[in-house]
């Protein structure tokens, strides 16, 4: 069965530096999303993608984060200058027409 | 608005017991209701879904309840078993084509041999 795979799993940066996190959605997919889970918290959304641009973003995706589909398999997150707030699993995910969200297992960010 | 309330925050259910999640949700708006199985070191991944033309959906031994008066839905899992034992997220979304969707705070159930 397809798979959103996201690299790497474990992601330990310092403060202030930058960090991309990866992912690859599953390939007929045309919506792609970032979700974000503070240790021990909910689920909440950070931005969808669709058409090569953001569709939507919530009040947590701010200046510091953008995305990117660079080529036709990858999608990034990428956070400019990371604080210690910004630790969290971050989780990919993606989907088609239908509504079935497909995540994959995330990337653990860890701020020092 | 925009929240969708679930509880309990942990459930401990024996063997071949029923456990049974709910949820709140205000927005109206809403259309869509999913149901999210994670297990440690793992993505959430679908469950089971309803929309709320429907009271009732099952799929094996689980099943989502939905009441739309009372703006509420809820996860049974019959003869639950040790391998049911995961953290479960309710979530909601409107039905658009981006589909973003507001979880709950998950439950950790865990199901005792």
């Amino acid at each position: 069965e397809p798979e959103v795979t996201q690299t790497p799993s474990h992601q330990v940066t310092q403060m202030g530096q930058e960090v991309i996190l990866r992912c690859v959605p599953i390939s007929n997919h045309l919506y792609f999303y970032w979700y974000r889970q503070i240790l021990g918290q909910k689920v909440e959304f950070l931005v969808s993608f669709y058409n090569n641009e953001i569709s939507e973003k919530s009040e947590i995706f701010d200046d510091q984060f953008s995305v990117e589909r660079p080529d036709g398999s990858n999608f990034t997150l990428k956070i400019r200058s990371t604080k210690l707030e910004d630790s969290a699993m971050y989780f990919c995910a993606s989907k088609n027409r239908g509504q079935v969200l497909h995540f994959g297992d995330g990337t653990r960010l860890s701020i020092l | 608005q925009q929240q969708v309330k679930q509880s309990p925050q942990s459930l401990i259910v024996q063997k071949g017991g029923i456990s049974i999640i709910n949820c709140a949700y205000e927005n109206t708006a809403f259309d869509y209701f999913p149901w999210y199985q994670q297990f440690p070191g793992k993505g959430p991944a679908l469950l089971i879904a309803i929309r709320p033309d429907v009271s009732e959906k099952k799929e094996g031994r689980f099943t989502i309840s939905f009441n739309k008066s009372a703006k509420q839905f809820s996860l049974h899992i019959m003869d639950s078993q040790p391998g049911d034992s995961a953290t479960y997220f309710c979530a909601a979304s409107m039905n658009t084509g981006f589909q973003k969707l507001v979880f709950g705070t998950g439950t950790r159930l865990l199901v005792s041999p």
